[in-house]
């Protein structure tokens, strides 16, 4: 069974500061990863994907991927109430098609 | 452009109706897919079509039945649902192959009463 772990939160952090949401996954073959930000009542909505180990910085975005640990991590800097939201981790196993296991999702919660 | 678009936003139907949700997309993506989100859990996958064929069935009761009638459309047949079928119906596109991201779109809606 491909599984990928995620603590479901609410993570809480005041408005400034970095949020770090954090994904463990099982299948070691998986070759892509995704975190996806959904609001409530909407579609999820992709702001990052990493395929290699190491480090993806986009704007405030940062994708941090570890294959030999199986785990996955986004950061986010400055964190805006706007980014409160419910993060899911998603990865492609090694299947041949980019079929995703989708995390339960963390809901980030940002106080101004 | 990473735009999906999906009909209707909302749709209500009895247990004996027959509906059809829409999906389009106009990013060239060869890989179309089907997935069911119930409230507060992730995504599920349906259905997968890649270059117009299905490729993945979830083991989906027959009461869905997908269709991809050209590159750029997905459409999701429904007929004799449960009301646990209840859900927000998702579809997504990629480009064909493994490491491709998938865009998805806002969503259906769906309340079987």
């Amino acid at each position: 069974q491909k599984e990928v772990e995620q603590n479901s939160g609410p993570l809480s952090v005041p408005e400034g500061a970095i949020a770090s949401l954090n994904c463990t996954y099982s299948d070691r073959g998986s070759q892509s990863f995704f975190w996806y930000r959904q609001y409530s009542g909407k579609s999820p909505e992709l702001i990052m994907f990493i395929y290699s180990n190491g480090d993806k910085e986009d704007g405030r975005f940062t994708a941090q991927l570890n294959k030999a640990s199986q785990y996955v991590s986004l950061l986010i800097r400055d964190s805006q109430p706007s980014d409160s939201a419910t993060y899911l981790c998603a990865v492609s196993p090694n299947s041949g098609y980019s079929t995703l296991t989708f995390g339960k999702g963390t809901m980030l919660l940002v106080s101004p | 452009d990473t735009e999906v678009t999906q009909t209707p936003k909302h749709l209500v139907m009895g247990m004996t109706n027959k509906k059809s949700l829409k999906c389009e997309q106009h990013m060239g993506h060869r890989a179309m897919y089907w997935y069911k989100q119930k409230a507060k859990k992730p995504p599920e996958l349906m259905f997968v079509y890649s270059y117009e064929k299905l490729s993945i069935n979830e083991s989906v009761p027959s009461r869905f039945s997908p269709e991809c009638p050209n590159s750029s459309l997905l459409n999701l047949h429904l007929h004799a649902l449960q009301p646990e079928d209840s859900a927000l119906y998702l579809c997504a596109s990629s480009q064909a192959g493994q490491l491709a991201e998938q865009y998805f779109g806002p969503g259906t809606r769906l309340t079987v009463t």
